[in-house]
């Protein structure tokens, strides 16, 4: 059901930049802002990023957003063990009255 | 720092309803700008917005979903509720209650809780 396409996993070793991308349309994040959520195993989902590019207090500058046209990014550099988790992107559809999609999930692995 | 938690039964049956409650503390759920949200994700699988109630009492949900759902306040419990009806093995989930704004879902979660539906 997603619209937003995400690889469905990941991975480097410990130091590395690893790069998740975010697929999107016209009508969510080509006209709205993107969010990412990182889910580490068997906890809910956290803010890691909102509005394309700003850190919520507390998280590290190890992660980063970007947005270009239809397609986002998180960036994750400096890649630590305790990074391995899922991780979303999401942003409001404006189609069908409106409603807010998550992106299908990328694992990372820390190797 | 605002704390959500999840309540209410982790079984329910197909065909009935499930209601769960998720109480808010560290704010209160009329603050400004606001909204409180319900999202679930099915074992093994990713995350499902399916609508919000805003700090005005606006409610705006999931079109997949719409016929089947209310969500509800109660300002002087502090709470906010998520009533699906007519559920099937395929609402089985895990079920967050979240605190965001205009933007974004979920700055802030409910540690979840796991409703399955059997019979």
């Amino acid at each position: 059901q997603s619209v937003l396409t995400q690889p469905p996993s990941a991975s480097g070793t410990p130091g590395q930049r690893v790069t998740i991308s975010c697929s999107g349309s016209s009508s969510n994040i080509g006209r709205n802002t993107v969010n990412w959520y990182q889910q580490l195993p068997g906890t809910a989902p956290k803010l890691l990023i909102r509005r394309n590019n700003q850190r919520p207090s507390g998280v590290p500058d190890r992660f980063s957003g970007s947005k270009s046209g239809t397609s986002a990014s998180l960036a994750i550099s400096g890649l630590q063990s305790e990074d391995e988790a899922d991780y979303y992107c999401a942003a409001w559809d404006d189609s069908l009255d409106g409603h807010y999609v998550f992106g299908t999930g990328t694992k990372v692995t820390v190797l | 720092q605002v704390q959500l938690q999840e309540s209410g039964p982790g079984l329910v049956k197909p065909s009935q309803t499930l209601s769960l409650t998720c109480s808010v503390s560290g704010d209160s759920i009329s603050s400004g700008g606001f909204y409180w949200s319900w999202i679930r994700q099915r074992p093994g699988e990713g995350l499902e917005w399916i609508g919000y109630i805003s700090y005005g009492g606006t409610t705006f949900y999931n079109p997949s979903l719409k016929s089947r759902i209310t969500i509800s306040v109660d300002r002087s419990e502090n709470q906010f509720s998520l009533r699906l009806d007519s559920v099937t093995a395929a609402d089985t989930a895990v079920y967050y209650c979240a605190r965001g704004d205009g933007y974004t879902v979920g700055a802030d979660w409910g540690p979840g809780t796991l409703v399955t539906v059997s019979s």
